[in-house]
This record gives structure tokens, C-alpha cells and sequence, in this order.
């Protein structure tokens, strides 16, 4: 069964700091991985979506990347603003094409 | 714009009563799934669907039901034998399998009054 682990839990940094989120999954049998972002008491935002042949994938300051063999994922978010206060996750599809989530990593940016 | 549409945005369920969730999708998914977020926790998969007129148990269907008459609606409907139904409800949608990724709306906060 599909386990998708996110390190840290919870992060707390000033405004302008470059970060580094990491998730790492063990089955490595997977065909893309997607990155959200969900602010309180909201839906999940798209982030970014990996293709299983892609090593990285890039939208405006963020940055994902996706090393398979490795079973690992990393967001890298540049300039940190207090904007980007929110919790990510990330996910990968497994049986039943059904998204297995990873526990998520909590963001606060500081002005 | 393509999306996927929760309505309403909050609930207020009686004890005893059955109250359903609407979710409709315009991006032409096959598949279709229901998840159940509580305060602090990760998501729980209740219901998904592949196909209209299919769907199967996620790992937390107890107490929950569900159709799927058309390709575009996927209804939740909470029983009155879900005994802690308070949660945020999410829907969301993708091709089978998922190599657009999933598509996910905006939420619905039901609570028990």
C-alpha cells in the first residue's frame, strides 16, 4: 500500500526566505505526482503536476521536482511571501487510480 | 472556465436527518471522488466513482451514500447513521486514470446542530 510522508509538518519562517518542502512516497510505480495548496477552510489549489517522465516542473516561484527512484518529491518556493501562508500537500495515484495524500506541511511566512 | 462546483459552501444538519451534498464537474472527467477532512487531519477518501453509473467504497463509506446518473454529478448524501458527520466535505475530479491530475472544489463545511 501506497504511504506518501511530507517532512516538515510545520514551518514558520520570515518573509524572503528561499524553502524547501519535502514529500516522499514508497511505491515508486507511479505515473505523475501533484502538489496542492489548500488555505483554511478552503479547497485544495493545484500546484504543480509531474509526469512520471519529468524530473522537474516549474510555475512562477515555485518549483517541484521528482526523482522516482528515489521515491521523492521536493517543492522549492524562491522569495517567500507572507501570501504563500498555507498548508501543501502532496499526492500521488495509486489502485483504482484513487490519490493516496501525504499528511501535509502547515506554512506560516512572517513579515 | 472548467471546474468543479460544491454547493453549498455550509450545512446544518439536524439529528436525524439525511442532508445531500451537491458536486457537478464541467471538464468532461470520467472519475469522480468524495473526501471528508476533519480539523488537523488528512484526507479520507468516502466514495469514488470511475464510470456514471458505478462507484465503489473509499475507506470511510459508513453512514454515506451516493449516485451517478450522469457524467457530470456526483451527489453525497449523508445519512442519519453517520454518527460524527461534522467535517469539511471536498469534491473532486479527474480522467481515468488521472494523467491530467485531479481537479478539486471548494469545499463544503457540514455541522451537526
Amino acid at each position: 500500500k501506497q504511504e506518501v510522508t511530507q517532512i516538515p509538518a510545520a514551518l514558520s519562517v520570515p518573509e524572503g526566505e528561499n524553502l524547501v518542502l519535502n514529500c516522499s512516497f514508497t511505491d515508486s510505480a507511479i505515473y505523475n505526482l501533484q502538489w496542492f495548496r489548500q488555505d483554511p477552510g478552503k479547497g485544495l489549489t493545484s500546484l504543480l503536476l509531474i509526469q512520471s517522465s519529468q524530473r522537474e516542473q516549474t510555475s512562477g516561484r515555485l518549483n517541484a521536482s521528482l526523482d522516482k527512484s528515489s521515491g521523492r518529491s521536493t517543492l522549492y518556493i524562491a522569495a517567500s511571501q507572507p501570501g504563500d501562508s498555507a498548508t501543501y500537500l502532496c499526492a500521488v495515484p495509486g489502485a483504482g487510480n484513487m490519490l493516496t495524500f501525504g499528511g501535509g506541511t502547515r506554512l506560516m511566512v512572517k513579515p | 472556465d472548467g471546474g468543479i462546483t460544491q454547493s453549498p459552501k455550509y450545512l446544518f444538519r439536524k439529528e436525524g436527518q439525511n442532508v445531500t451534498l451537491s458536486c457537478e464537474q464541467n471538464l468532461n472527467h470520467d472519475a469522480m471522488y468524495w473526501y471528508r477532512q476533519d480539523p488537523g487531519q488528512g484526507l479520507r477518501l468516502i466514495y469514488y466513482s470511475q464510470i456514471v453509473n458505478d462507484f465503489q467504497k473509499g475507506d470511510i463509506a459508513e453512514g454515506y451514500s451516493v449516485s451517478r446518473e450522469k457524467k457530470e454529478s456526483f451527489p453525497l448524501t449523508v445519512t442519519s447513521a453517520q454518527k460524527n458527520p461534522t467535517a469539511f466535505y471536498l469534491c473532486a475530479s479527474s480522467t481515468a486514470p488521472a494523467i491530467g491530475g485531479y481537479t478539486f472544489g471548494s469545499g463544503t463545511r457540514l455541522t451537526v446542530v
